[in-house]
Parts: structure tokens; sequence; C-alpha cells
């Protein structure tokens, strides 16, 4: 099984600022099957990014991925106030998907 | 606009049953395979199972593989979970989600969810 580990857990953050989480993948993992997740308290979680760098529709521009191998990141280049929530990335491999333990982006 | 509608979720003693049921809306149910994940209180997500659009292809996370079974009923656009022997890990909100597809693996969109908790 494949594990993705995400870092940092937490991150204190103000809006306006730019942001960079990581997701990395104990063995390669193939691009197209790399997905990032959006969750707020109480909701279920929103696709954000497929394919690691594909925005899914609705998704704004200020949203982008990367990414190859085993290292992937998300980049939020400036944070709104609604971006505040946990990200978990995610992988598919050996018809088995793993999800990350995700990030938390916390109001400073 | 795609909806997942979760129900069946409820408070089960350790070794119980439960069948959860996602009615989907807003597309063609038969077209895509879906999937269940969950997530423990407080916890990351976890992904359950997968099932074809045909409903011959299942898979399982090998936690659960031998006590939960997926399937679908394409005449009325719902997914099932059976789950058997459950156990105080199994406590979690389960969530359907429309997904995978061919080439694409993720999940597009998710239901609210619904809660099961395995407890005496």
């Amino acid at each position: 099984e494949i594990v993705l580990t995400q870092s940092p857990g937490t991150l204190s953050l103000s809006p306006g600022e730019r942001v960079t989480l990581s997701c990395r993948a104990s063995q390669s993992v193939s691009s197209s099957y790399l997905a990032w997740y959006q969750q707020k308290p109480g909701q279920a979680p929103r696709l954000l990014m497929y394919g690691a760098s594909s925005r899914a529709t609705g998704i704004p521009d200020r949203f982008s991925g990367s990414g190859s191998g085993t290292d992937f990141t998300l980049t939020i280049s400036r944070l709104e106030p609604e971006d505040f929530a946990v990200y978990y990335c995610q992988q598919y491999g050996s018809s088995q998907f793993t999800f990350g333990q995700g990030t938390k982006l916390e109001i400073k | 606009e795609v909806q997942l509608l979760e129900s069946g979720g409820n408070l089960v003693q350790p070794g119980g049953s439960l069948r959860l049921s996602c009615a989907a809306s807003g597309f063609t149910f038969s077209s895509y395979a879906m999937s269940w994940v969950r997530q423990a209180p407080g916890k990351g997500l976890d992904w359950v199972s997968t099932i074809s659009g045909t409903g011959i292809g299942t898979y399982y996370a090998d936690s659960v593989k031998g006590r939960f079974t997926i399937s679908s009923d394409n005449s009325k656009s719902t997914l099932y979970l059976q789950m058997n022997s459950l156990r105080a890990e199994d406590t979690a909100v389960y969530f359907c989600a429309k997904g995978p597809t061919v080439g694409k693996a993720y999940f597009d969109y998710w239901g609210q969810g619904t809660l099961v908790t395995v407890s005496s």
C-alpha cells in the first residue's frame, strides 16, 4: 500500500499569504492518479485538483498543483478567508486508494 | 446537478450488521463507478470500497474485505454498503462518492455522509 505523508500537519497563516502544502508518497505515484481535496468542518470533502495539476470545475485559479513521482504540492497563491480548511491528497494504485492524513490551514 | 444522499447510519453493537444506502441523481448512474469513503471522528479520510458502473467489478480496502459488501441497483440509481461483523473501529461518517472513472482516479462529487456508531 502506498502511504501518503502530508506536511506540515497544521499551518497558521493570514489571509493574503501564499502557502504551499506538501504530499510525499512512499513510492512513485502516477501524476494522473494524484488528487487534492478541501474539507471544511461538518462538510463533505470537495475535489480541488486531479491529475496533480488540473483544477476541478469551479475551483478558482489561485489554487495550483504540481509534482511528480513521490513529491507533490498544492499551492494557494493568495489565501482567502474561505480557504481555511483541511486539505487532503489522494492517490490510486493497484486497485487501492489512499489519502494523506491532512494539513489543516488555520487563521493566524 | 449531481446529488448524493446517504441514509442508514445508526448505532449498532459490535458484531452487528447495518446497510447503508446512497440515492444518486443528476447523472447517468450506470455509467460511473461509485465508492464509499469513511471518516472516523476527528480523523482523516479512509477509502472503503468501489463498484464499477456495471456492478461487475468490486474493490475493497483490506480492513473491510470479507465483512463489507458493496452493491448497486442501476434501476433505482442507488448504491449500497452491507456491513457485517462491525467493530468499534468501523465507527465513522460514511460518505458516498461518485467515481472513479477510467483514467480519472478521483471522486468528483460527495454526499453529506451518514454516521455509523459501533458501540455496546
